[in-house]
């Protein structure tokens, strides 16, 4: 067990639709990263939040957006959503002076 | 897009046997990381070597890192039933503030009782 935990563990959504996705990271930690998970590939980065801020960015679009709280939790946000958006969504989270990120057992999301 | 790529995608073998997988990785890395998965759920670390490191070992693990070749080993000695699972490497790229991980494809490990 990490200590990072998102909410909720499976989603089902149709085109269109919007969703949040939630994340809670390991005490201690304030940066926490988001990944895409498409199944039979490996994780794809989609962005980082330090101190409420986004602090880097992967190669996805714009209707993807996140929010870091002041607890250091966080949520993605996926607007417009398309069947391709359809994986498995990880959350990791470390510390500013780790290179370790520990993470969450996923939300995975399924748009029909 | 996957920065690097694993060989082989798929391995199957017995308890007590060794499994070696590689790794591949395209630009320069402040170090390489492998994880595991089990049944695509969350991802556990297992080893951190860094761009200055050649070798290092935990437990029934050993990792080489060839930065002259941007490739990576990961080798599972005495393997168990348990250790079935999905290995990733991921190679880690940023400073202090910010780092992000560039993950393989995987390689799928079985290993039969």
């Amino acid at each position: 067990e990490t200590g990072v935990t998102q909410s909720p563990t499976h989603l089902i959504k149709t085109r269109g639709q919007q969703v949040t996705l939630r994340c809670s990271s390991q005490s201690g930690h304030n940066t926490v990263s988001w990944y895409q998970q498409a199944l039979g590939q490996g994780p794809q980065f989609i962005f980082q939040y330090y101190r409420e801020e986004e602090n880097g960015r992967g190669n996805f679009p714009p209707r993807f957006s996140g929010l870091q709280f002041p607890n250091y939790s966080s949520e993605l946000n996926v607007n417009a959503l398309e069947l391709d958006d359809s994986a498995l969504y990880l959350c990791a989270s470390s510390s500013t002076m780790q290179e370790t990120q520990y993470f969450g057992p996923g939300t995975r999301l399924l748009v029909l | 897009s996957q920065q690097g790529e694993e060989d082989p995608q798929a391995l199957s073998i017995q308890e007590g046997e060794n499994a070696t997988m590689n790794c591949s990785y395209k630009t320069s890395i402040n170090n390489l990381q492998w994880y595991r998965q089990n049944s695509g759920r969350g991802l556990v670390h297992l080893i951190l070597i860094r761009s200055n490191e050649r070798e290092k070992h935990s437990g029934r693990l050993r990792v080489t890192l060839d930065t002259s070749k941007k490739s990576s080993s990961l080798l599972i000695t005495a393997s168990r039933a348990a250790d079935t699972a999905s290995y990733f490497c991921a190679s880690f790229s940023g400073g202090t503030s910010y780092g992000k991980l560039t993950f393989g494809q995987g390689t799928i490990l079985t290993v039969h009782p």
